[in-house]
């Protein structure tokens, strides 16, 4: 158990548009998501936390305005890179928990923006 | 604030070869400390865990001590097969449990027959 899927995994936009990417908990509640972006040879960095039902937590330097989340549901978490740019190019990866006792978290396979 | 930082790779050994992947981190107060492994196409997953200071993790092989002296947590497996061919994440959460967690770089393996 403890999947954790994310669509899609490759997306490409154009300057300027908006793009939205799912993250799902397969066979589990998550109490608690996470999504971190991934440079090229460097480490992944938490971007947000989000809580079913609440507004997310964004990491200092996240412009909250350009990436908005939304966990609708114990479930589903999305994020959206609105009015994307070239330098919003990335891997984004989420997670999941269940929370209490472990807290363990579970990744997706990861979603490869690429804006043009 | 926290960091950690592993070794670059590519790591590239022969099957069954010795593998140590080098980890120092650091974090105030007491963190946890994590390996976690991406195989191509998939999501990150724990490999194994340390949470005090002279706890081993291990898990498939892989084993990896928490020395609170030296502030690492080295990665080692004895004998390496093909199929540990991945990247690996070292990690460190300062706050209860899994909870805001600090990676490494990544370094990737490769394990040739």
């Amino acid at each position: 158990g403890a999947v954790v899927s994310q669509h899609p995994s490759r997306v490409i936009c154009k300057s300027g548009t908006s793009v939205k990417i799912e993250c799902r908990s397969l066979d589990f509640q998550a109490t608690t998501m996470f999504w971190y972006r991934q440079f090229p040879k460097q480490s992944l960095m938490l971007m947000a936390t989000s809580n079913e039902g609440s507004k997310a937590t964004y990491e200092q330097g996240v412009e909250k305005d350009k990436f908005l989340i939304n966990h609708a549901s114990l479930t589903l978490s999305t994020l959206t890179v609105t009015s994307a740019h070239p330098e919003d190019s990335s891997f984004y990866i989420c997670s999941a928990t269940r929370g209490p006792p472990t807290y363990e978290q579970y990744f997706g396979p990861g979603t490869r923006l690429t804006v043009t | 604030g926290d960091s950690v930082t592993q070794m670059e790779g590519p790591v590239t050994l022969s099957e069954e070869a010795f593998l140590t992947i080098n980890c120092t981190y650091t974090a105030t107060g007491y963190p946890s400390l994590f390996w976690y492994v991406q195989y191509p196409g998939e999501g990150l997953q724990l490999l194994l865990k340390a949470t005090k200071a002279d706890d081993k993790g291990s898990n498939k092989g892989f084993e990896a001590t928490y020395r609170k002296e030296t502030t690492s947590f080295h990665l080692e497996k004895g004998s390496v097969q093909v199929s540990d061919s991945a990247v690996y994440f070292c990690a460190l959460s300062s706050n209860t449990g899994f909870q805001k967690l600090v990676f490494g770089t990544g370094t990737r393996l490769l394990v040739s027959p």
